[in-house]
């Protein structure tokens, strides 16, 4: 199995862009995580679907950011306009439905900057 | 709510030197305990888990008990590596879809 894919694995971009992060979950996986990780608030859940519905997006920072998950094999983050504080790295995961033993399976992240 | 205490780190020992990293949890039911490990550049990835009380987790020469009574899940390895530098992190599930993770403890083994 190829794991969680994520692209791109590096994004720099101006404040202002838009910026847009894509996830492939493990195939059968019916639930997807974004997270994202810096060094001053750690790793922050920002949201959760299951079966393609987002569940809680309360982890979302403000109207900037947005996620939609269109089908079982996608989902995009989308940041629209960028700010600097937004530079961090985002991480994809994914869980199969193991009940109580279920695990995480991280993608490798994409690490942003925005200038 | 549910929450998970690890140590602060960071943690640096020598080769062949012997582990714990700490890391204690409240939560109102009972919890899957894990341990997770991020290698840098990389995501996070299951070193260990366990899911009722008494339980053992192991791999790669890493162990950790689910220790109900303490409320603790300390990992522990007996023979460090340099190849074990990364950050650790505990983290607790408790059925719902919610993850709860600790800030993670970053090891550095010096050869």
């Amino acid at each position: 199995d190829a794991g969680v894919i994520q692209s791109p694995r590096h994004e720099v971009t101006e404040m202002g862009q838009e910026v847009t992060l894509r996830c492939k979950p493990i195939s059968g996986h019916n639930s997807l995580f974004w997270y994202r990780q810096t060094m001053m608030r750690g790793l922050e859940l920002l949201i959760y679907f299951n079966n393609n519905v987002p569940i809680d997006d309360s982890g979302m920072p403000e109207d900037r950011f947005s996620a939609k998950m269109p089908n079982a094999s996608f989902s995009t983050l989308k940041i629209q306009p960028s700010e600097p504080r937004d530079s961090a790295v985002y991480f994809c995961a994914s869980t199969g439905g193991e009940g109580r033993a279920e695990t995480q399976y991280f993608g490798p992240g994409t690490r942003l900057l925005v200038l | 709510g549910d929450s998970v205490t690890q140590m602060e780190g960071p943690v640096t020992l020598s080769e062949e030197a012997f582990l714990t990293i700490n890391c204690t949890y409240t939560a109102t039911g009972y919890p899957s305990l894990f341990w997770y490990v991020q290698y840098p550049g990389e995501g996070l990835q299951l070193l260990l888990k366990a899911t009722k009380a008494d339980d053992k987790g192991s791999n790669k020469g890493f162990e950790a008990t689910y220790r109900k009574e303490t409320t603790s899940f300390h990992l522990e390895k007996g023979s460090v590596q340099v190849s074990d530098s990364a950050v650790y992190f505990c983290a607790l599930y408790s059925g719902t879809y919610k993850y709860i993770f600790g800030t993670g403890t970053r090891l550095k083994v010096l050869a």
